[in-house]
């Protein structure tokens, strides 16, 4: 059984910086491509980044400079380091992965950005 | 703002069938792949089609989709009450060079 385990949400003043992680386990991590995907409260899901087998990596406009991902295939590990936070980037954050569409995914970890 | 536009909401009453549009451009469904998702909010989002215009496993054939040009179409027949949750469409864009969602639409059983 694959499980996706998101860690690192939590209360952050504007301004600041988080860690996300992720852990995979009963699945290849290292075979596809993994992103990040938020929800902010009562809106619908975003496209934050992505990373790819060869560790190219892809941002959303409104995140590109800010919020850096990697990962590291002998952890099973994503990675979302988020710096200058701003009230706008408060969400649920989820890791979801897989091949020909995204058919893994956690069940988040919540980001909220808040003085 | 998405680049996907979605209806807001559709409804049926159980049995029905429920169609959910999704318009994009030449540059996102156009040109590459249109993914469909379900989704109930606290839990994690599950793929409904996949990049073949497949169900994975586990996803009832009552589920269909299909594409055409700068459009897509996400059909549910015999509506159940279980399938009252958002969908949404999602799709490389070539453009932005980033994936994209779409609005959503939120699915209600009368």
């Amino acid at each position: 059984e694959v499980q996706v385990v998101e860690s690192g949400g939590g209360l952050v003043r504007p301004g600041g910086s988080l860690r996300l992680s992720c852990v995979v386990s009963g699945f290849i991590f290292s075979s596809t491509d993994f992103h990040w995907v938020r929800q902010p409260t009562g809106k619908g899901l975003e496209w934050v980044s992505g990373v790819s087998t060869v560790a190219h990596t892809y941002y959303a406009d409104s995140v590109r400079g800010r919020f850096t991902i990697s990962r590291e295939n002998a952890k099973s590990s994503l990675y979302l380091q988020m710096n200058s936070l701003r009230g706008e980037d408060t969400a649920v954050y989820y890791c979801a992965g897989g091949v020909n569409g995204w058919v893994y995914w956690g069940q988040g970890t919540l980001v909220t950005v808040s003085s | 703002q998405s680049v996907l536009t979605q209806p807001p909401s559709a409804s049926g009453t159980p049995g029905q069938r429920v169609t959910i549009s999704c318009s994009g451009s030449s540059s996102n469904i156009g040109s590459d792949h249109l993914y469909w998702y379900q989704h109930l909010p606290g839990t994690a989002p599950k793929l409904l089609i996949d990049a073949n215009n497949q169900r994975p496993s586990g996803v009832p054939d009552r589920f269909s989709g299909s594409k055409s040009g700068t459009s897509a179409s996400l059909a549910i027949s015999g509506l159940r009450s279980d399938d009252e949750a958002d969908y949404y469409c999602a799709a490389w864009d070539g453009r932005l060079r980033g994936h994209v969602f779409g609005t959503g639409t939120k699915v209600t059983v009368l």
